[in-house]
């Protein structure tokens, strides 16, 4: 089955410092990623999707110059959080789409394992 | 923003018995899926529902949907405790393929 990497699992950092999130569908092409945050017993808060070749669309209230999105290949999106802060602390889930899957019309994600940003 | 609303927001039950998890939403929808996501990890997709479909099976899982009161259930059936986890249903509704997920219930079964 479709499997998306996500790396790393965890860091953490000094505040005023970025931080790179790689995100890697390893055997199949994702034009489309997405990116959610999530806070702790809360549910997924979509970020941003990223298109391959293209500039992300950023949800509303979503920061596009503090979490930097890029989708250089087919199997690689990027999220770099710029300078910071504790209140960025999270956990920060990236998927993937396949397309339109089975002919069902529907637009199923496959999700990396996450990655846990404490910063201090 | 967020699209739906489960209940119940945590659900404790014993091994063997029936889990049951209800997810409602706003606007209209392409199909609704739910998920599951262990501690920590990221989130496993388990079933879909098209909109013009009103039950579904698959394995020990039954999602029904009804289009008209807007809300979709979850039924795990002789639950174990490896069924315990977060459980979060997503819709898709023509919005650029972007799916928006509900609140999560968190069961537990109690082995």
């Amino acid at each position: 089955g479709a499997v998306v990497s996500q790396h790393p699992s965890w860091v953490i950092c000094k505040s005023g410092t970025s931080v790179k999130i790689e995100c890697r569908s390893l055997d199949f092409q994702a034009t489309t990623m997405f990116w959610y945050r999530q806070f702790p017993k809360q549910s997924l808060m979509l970020m941003a999707t990223s298109n391959e070749g293209s500039k992300a669309t950023y949800e509303q209230g979503v920061e596009k110059d503090k979490f930097l999105i890029n989708h250089a290949s087919l199997t690689l999106s990027t999220l770099t959080v710029t300078s910071a802060h504790p209140e960025d602390s999270s956990f920060y889930i990236c998927s993937a789409s396949q397309g339109l899957a089975g002919g069902s019309g529907a637009n199923v994600l496959t999700f990396g394992a996450g990655s846990r940003l404490t910063v201090l | 923003s967020q699209q739906g609303e489960e209940d119940p927001q945590a659900l404790s039950i014993q091994e063997g018995e029936n889990a049951t998890m209800n997810c409602s939403y706003k606007t209209s929808i392409n199909n609704l899926q739910w998920y599951r996501q262990n501690s920590g990890r990221g989130l496993v997709h388990l079933i879909l529902i098209r909109s013009n479909e009103r039950e579904k099976h698959s394995g020990r899982l039954r999602v029904t949907l009804d289009t008209s009161k807007k809300s979709s259930s979850l039924l795990i059936t002789a639950s174990r405790a490896a069924d315990t986890a977060s459980y979060f249903c997503a819709t898709d509704g023509w919005q650029g393929g972007k799916l928006i997920f509900g609140q999560g219930t968190e069961l537990s079964v109690k082995p």
